[in-house]
This record gives structure tokens, sequence and C-alpha cells, in this order.
């Protein structure tokens, strides 16, 4: 039983140019979860969704950022205009419908920004 | 969620017994105690959830006082592995909730 794949692990992208974090879930589990963990920072909840549904994005820049979870493959991360500050761990968690402990994370993606 | 407030920092010996504490004194019925550890530049990972018994499982016991106001988590045996941030998060049950994470603990075990 796969966990939850996140690719790829490692990202650099140039000023400007656009990246794409792809997380696929745990088999059966139809919750996905975006964190973005800046250097030396904890965790912070970026959005919730659900298959072709986002449910919360409250912790997502309202800029450049975009988050999907279609009804076929994997839930992609978007981030357009990529800035230094970008620069970061994106983690990607995924949960069961009836949810509760098992919130599991992927080994995440770190995005470097040059 | 309720807040949960933790040392920032913590050593450990090797072979001993590792016991974090947690403080979340505005925990409502409905909220579990949850517990996730992060080994350096991997996901978090969990490791252990309680309402108001004391659980047990291969990684941990989690020790929830009566009053439900603070928790330990105890690492019978530290190994080097054990290293890491230690997140104590206080959330209610269903799915559909982020999780909130706070400073942690830095957990050390030395040799």
């Amino acid at each position: 039983n796969a966990g939850v794949m996140q690719n790829p692990r490692h990202l650099v992208r140039r000023r400007g140019q656009e990246a794409r974090l792809r997380c696929s879930p745990m088999k059966g589990h139809s919750h996905v979860y975006w964190y973005r963990q800046l250097p030396e920072e904890g965790l912070k909840f970026m959005v919730y969704l659900q298959k072709e549904n986002i449910i919360d994005e409250s912790g997502m820049p309202k800029e450049r950022f975009s988050a999907e979870f279609p009804k076929e493959g994997p839930s992609i991360l978007r981030i357009q205009q990529v800035v230094r500050g970008d620069s970061a761990a994106y983690f990607c968690a995924s949960s069961p419908s009836q949810g509760g402990y098992g919130y599991t994370f992927g080994s995440g993606t770190r995005l470097t920004v040059v | 969620d309720a807040k949960t407030t933790q040392p920032p920092s913590m050593d450990c010996a090797e072979g001993r017994a590792a016991n974090l504490p947690c403080n979340h004194s505005t925990i409502s019925g409905n909220e579990y105690v949850y517990w996730y550890r992060q080994i350096h530049s991997q996901g978090p990972q969990y490791i252990i959830h309680g309402l108001k018994n004391n659980e047990t499982n291969e990684m941990a016991s989690l020790i929830i006082t009566e009053d439900r106001k603070s928790s330990t988590l105890i690492l019978p045996h530290a190994t080097l592995r054990d290293t890491a941030v230690y997140y104590c998060i206080v959330r209610p049950y269903h799915a559909g909730n982020m999780l909130t994470f706070g400073g942690g603990t830095r957990l050390m075990v030395k040799p």
C-alpha cells in the first residue's frame, strides 16, 4: 500500500517561471491538503481539496498560487511567476473520507528559486 | 482548534525514556490530542492520538491528564533516530480539518 507520493522531490526554477508540484494521495483517500514549510519555520496550511472541489484555501496566497484535485490523476499545486520567497518545502497530506488519524504526509517537494 | 504549548527543545540520553510535555488548557470536549514528528527534511509522521484515555502503540505512549488540559508523549527507549521535532496538535476527530502546527519540541537524543 503505497503512501502519499509527491513529485518531483526537488525542483529548481528561475524567477518568473512556473512550478508544478504533484501529489498522489494514498489509495482510498479522497481528501488532500497542501502545506508549506519555509526554511527554519514550521508547517503552514495552504489548501484543502476533495475531488474536483476546493474546500478551504484560507492559507493560500491570493496571487500566483492555485491548486486542483481533478477527478482523475494527482492533485497539482501550481505556482506561477515564482519568486525567491517561494523557495520552500511543500508537503502534501491525504486522509480517508471518514477521517481521523489516517492523515498521512508525503515526503515533500523542495522548491528552489534561483 | 485549541492552542498547545510545548517546550522548544529537550535532550535525552540514548536508551532512556523521553517524556515530552504538552499543555492544551483550552481543549474542548470533541477535540483529540495528536502527536506527529518531523525528522529532518522529511514529511511529518503520525505517532499517536487520544481523547481521554492513555494510549500505547508500537512507537510511543500517550498520557492525558484527567482534566485533559495537558498530556505527555513517552518514547520508552529513545534512539538516535528519534531525534526530531515533535508536534502536539489538538483537533476534532473528523476529516476536513487541517492540522495547525506550532513550534513543537526539538528533541535531541544523545549517545
